[in-house]
C-alpha cells in the first residue's frame, strides 16, 4: 500500500498570499488530520475530516481551513499569510473508526516558508 | 493550550545505556497514549502505545510506562543504539480521533 502523500513537498510564499496544501491518505482510510510543526511547539492539532465532514479542530484562527473530499482526499488552505505560518504541516490518516484510537500513520509533510 | 507536556527538549546518551522520555498531560479525558519517533526530513512513525486500563506496555527494547494518578508517562529503551537518534513525540487522545502531540524530544545516541 502506497503511504500518505503530501504535495507540495516545499512552498515558499510572501506575506499576505493564500496557500493550499494536499494531501492523499493510505488507501482505506477515511480519516485525515493536519498538524503544524514548529520548533518547540511541537505537533499543533489544526483540524480531523472523516468522510468529508470536519470532525475535530483545534485553537488554530479561522484563516487556517480544510476540506475532504468523496474519494478522502483532503485539502488544507492558509488564507492572508504571516510570518508565523512557516512551518511544518503534516498529514496523518487512518481508518478512522468512531470511539477508537488508531495510529496515525504521517506523510513526510509540506516545508511552509513565508517570507 | 499545551495538554500534552516533555519538558526535556533534548536528551543524550551513551550507546548500550537506558534512555528515558517523560511526558506529563493536563487533560483526564485521555484514555490512550502513544509514542512516535520522527527522522528528519519524515513523517513520524508510530513506536508504541498503552491504554489507561493498563500501567506498563513493553516491545522489544521499548517499554511504556503510564502512571495516570500523576498524569506521568515515560518511554524507556533498553539498550539506547545509535539509530535510536531521533524526535520522540508523546501522544494522547480521549478516543474521540483528537489526538494531541508533545513538543518532542530529540533524543542521542553516542556510540
Amino acid at each position: 500500500k502506497a503511504g500518505v502523500t503530501q504535495t507540495p513537498r516545499y512552498l515558499i510564499k510572501t506575506r499576505g498570499q493564500q496557500v493550499t496544501l494536499s494531501c492523499s491518505p493510505i488507501s482505506g482510510h477515511r480519516s485525515v488530520s493536519w498538524y503544524q510543526q514548529t520548533p518547540g511547539q511541537g505537533l499543533q492539532f489544526l483540524f480531523e475530516y472523516f468522510s468529508e465532514t470536519q470532525r475535530n479542530k483545534g485553537n488554530f484562527p479561522g484563516r487556517f481551513s480544510g476540506r475532504q473530499f468523496s474519494n478522502s482526499r483532503s485539502e488544507m488552505n492558509v488564507s492572508t499569510l504571516e510570518l508565523g505560518d512557516s512551518a511544518l504541516y503534516l498529514c496523518a490518516s487512518s481508518a478512522g473508526g468512531q470511539g477508537v484510537v488508531e495510529k496515525l500513520f504521517f506523510g513526510s509533510g509540506t516545508q511552509l516558508s513565508v517570507l | 493550550d499545551q495538554q500534552v507536556k516533555q519538558n526535556s527538549p533534548s536528551l543524550s546518551v551513551q550507546e548500550g545505556r537506558i534512555s528515558i522520555l517523560n511526558c506529563d498531560y493536563t487533560n483526564s479525558m485521555f484514555d490512550y497514549f502513544l509514542w512516535y519517533k520522527k527522522y528528519p526530513a519524515e513523517g513520524p512513525t508510530f513506536l508504541i502505545s498503552i491504554s489507561s486500563i493498563k500501567d506498563k506496555n513493553e516491545d522489544g527494547r521499548f517499554t511504556v510506562f503510564l502512571n495516570k494518578s500523576a498524569k506521568h508517562l515515560s518511554l524507556h529503551i533498553v539498550p539506547s543504539q545509535p539509530g535510536d537518534s531521533a524526535v520522540y513525540f508523546c501522544a494522547a487522545s480521549a478516543y474521540n480521533n483528537d489526538m494531541r502531540f508533545g513538543a518532542g524530544t530529540r533524543l542521542t545516541v553516542k556510540p
